[in-house]
């Protein structure tokens, strides 16, 4: 089945400058990848998605990017903030399940003001 | 905004007992799951449940668990006899349509088995 990994594990910036998480995956047949933010005593919510077809999508003041040849894909949050601060994880589709996300183990964000 | 809410939000509970966890999806959903999470480690599906029956479950499911939605708001999942490496985060989520693009998940109840 799939495997998602996540780097780095813990991650801290200053207010204003950019952070970057980096995910790979094993199974090249995935095809939809989520991004999700879980805050202090709240469940993951999704950010971001992409699917297999595009590169690069962007939303305000965060972008995801996909290379399916080396299966990796990141995360970028530019201008951060101290809300930004939480746990993010990466995820992929189960490709032999139409509802199975397999999450990578997650990113712990500390924007420091 | 519509959201997924789970209770109890703790749950303490002694090895080999039966809890029940409920979680209340959004109104106009139809599709729903529970992952877990232990302490530390990922996410993991647990099960998913439309049309008043399991549609698919991980190797975690396990004949100790079960889920139910015993009427036309909750959606439980129960674990028979609780082991120690049950303790984790349950999370409930839900869905208008079939897909995880379009999941809601509820803020978690933390088991706690001793």
């Amino acid at each position: 089945g799939e495997n998602v990994e996540q780097h780095p594990s813990t991650l801290s910036v200053q207010e204003g400058d950019s952070a970057v998480i980096k995910c790979t995956y094993s199974d090249s047949a995935s095809n939809y990848f989520p991004w999700y933010k879980q805050e202090l005593g709240k469940g993951p919510q999704l950010i971001i998605d992409i699917r297999s077809n595009v590169g690069e999508k962007k939303d305000q003041r965060i972008a995801v990017t996909l290379n399916k040849t080396a299966k990796h894909f990141s995360l970028h949050i530019t201008e951060t903030q101290p809300e930004d601060s939480a746990v993010y994880f990466c995820a992929a589709s189960e490709r032999t399940s139409y509802d199975k996300v397999i999450f990578g183990p997650g990113t712990s964000l500390s924007v420091i003001p | 905004e519509p959201e997924v809410t789970q209770t109890p939000s703790h749950q303490v509970t002694q090895m080999g007992q039966e809890v029940i966890l409920r979680c209340v999806p959004i109104s106009n959903h139809l599709y729903f799951y529970w992952y877990r999470q232990i302490l530390g480690q990922k996410v993991e599906f647990l099960v998913s449940f439309y049309n008043n029956e399991i549609s698919e479950k991980s190797e975690i499911f396990d004949d100790q668990f079960s889920v139910e939605r015993p009427d036309g708001s909750n959606f439980t999942l129960k674990i028979r006899s609780t082991k120690l490496e049950d303790s984790a985060m349950y999370f409930c989520a839900s869905s208008p349509s079939a897909g995880v693009e379009t999941q809601y998940f509820g803020p978690g109840t933390r088991l706690l088995v001793l």
